[in-house]
């Protein structure tokens, strides 16, 4: 089945505690990208991948790194989480950009930093 | 940076009963699309309308873009109560043609 896996679904962690979110699709996309969702701000972009070792800041990159070393995979990395951190993550890919972006979208990684 | 736009935030309908959620934006796009998130989980593609067409239909769903004006329509037909979710418009206008989400309207749809 089509899909884009992320893991861990539900994490509750405190501050500084480095933790890295998973993500991995088997759809052979190019884009993959990781949003975070807040009450009353809608998904914001992160990062996001074009292809294998391009990586670009969304519009909320700060506190955040990632990694595309593998087509597949795109992992979202939090070196020092702080409680506005705390929040529900998708990933999300696609073929590409060019012509149509439709994204396939994980199902979330709801994270907690006390 | 928010490009588009959802109205009504919120919109509570009976079964039966027909929705219409409105998108606006603000920059030229080449395509729009609409998303559907159940409660916490993750977005999933509805419908994508290119610039040059004014009208799309997919099942009950009909979705229509007026570039004049810089908004879309998402119209729900003869809802049902599984139809009860948030739905998002996202439009290319990114950098590099990556999408831009709007808040979303959050649709109850009551038995």
């Amino acid at each position: 089945e089509a899909q884009v896996t992320q893991n861990p679904r539900y994490l509750i962690t405190v501050t500084g505690k480095k933790l890295t979110v998973t993500c991995s699709q088997n759809m052979n996309h190019e884009y993959m990208s990781w949003y975070r969702q807040d009450p009353g701000l809608g998904l914001r972009q992160i990062y996001y991948s074009m292809n294998v070792e391009v990586t670009d800041k969304g519009d909320v990159p700060e506190g955040y790194k990632v990694s595309r070393k593998e087509k597949r995979n795109f992992p979202l990395i939090l070196e020092s989480p702080s409680p506005n951190q705390t929040s529900l993550y998708f990933c999300a890919s696609s073929l590409g950009v060019l012509g149509a972006n439709v994204l396939t979208f994980g199902a979330g990684s709801r994270l907690t930093v006390l | 940076s928010q490009q588009g736009e959802e109205d009504p935030q919120a919109l509570s309908i009976q079964e039966g009963e027909n929705a219409t959620m409105n998108c606006s934006y603000k920059t030229s796009i080449n395509n729009l699309q609409w998303y559907r998130q159940n409660s916490g989980r993750g977005l999933v593609h509805l419908i994508l309308i290119r610039s040059n067409e004014r009208e799309k239909h997919s099942g009950r769903l009909r979705v229509t873009l007026d570039t004049s004006k810089k908004s879309s329509s998402l119209l729900i037909t003869a809802s049902r109560a599984a139809d009860t979710a948030s739905y998002f418009c996202a439009t290319d206008a990114g950098s590099q043609g990556n999408l831009i989400f709007g808040k979303g309207t959050k649709l109850s749809v009551k038995p």
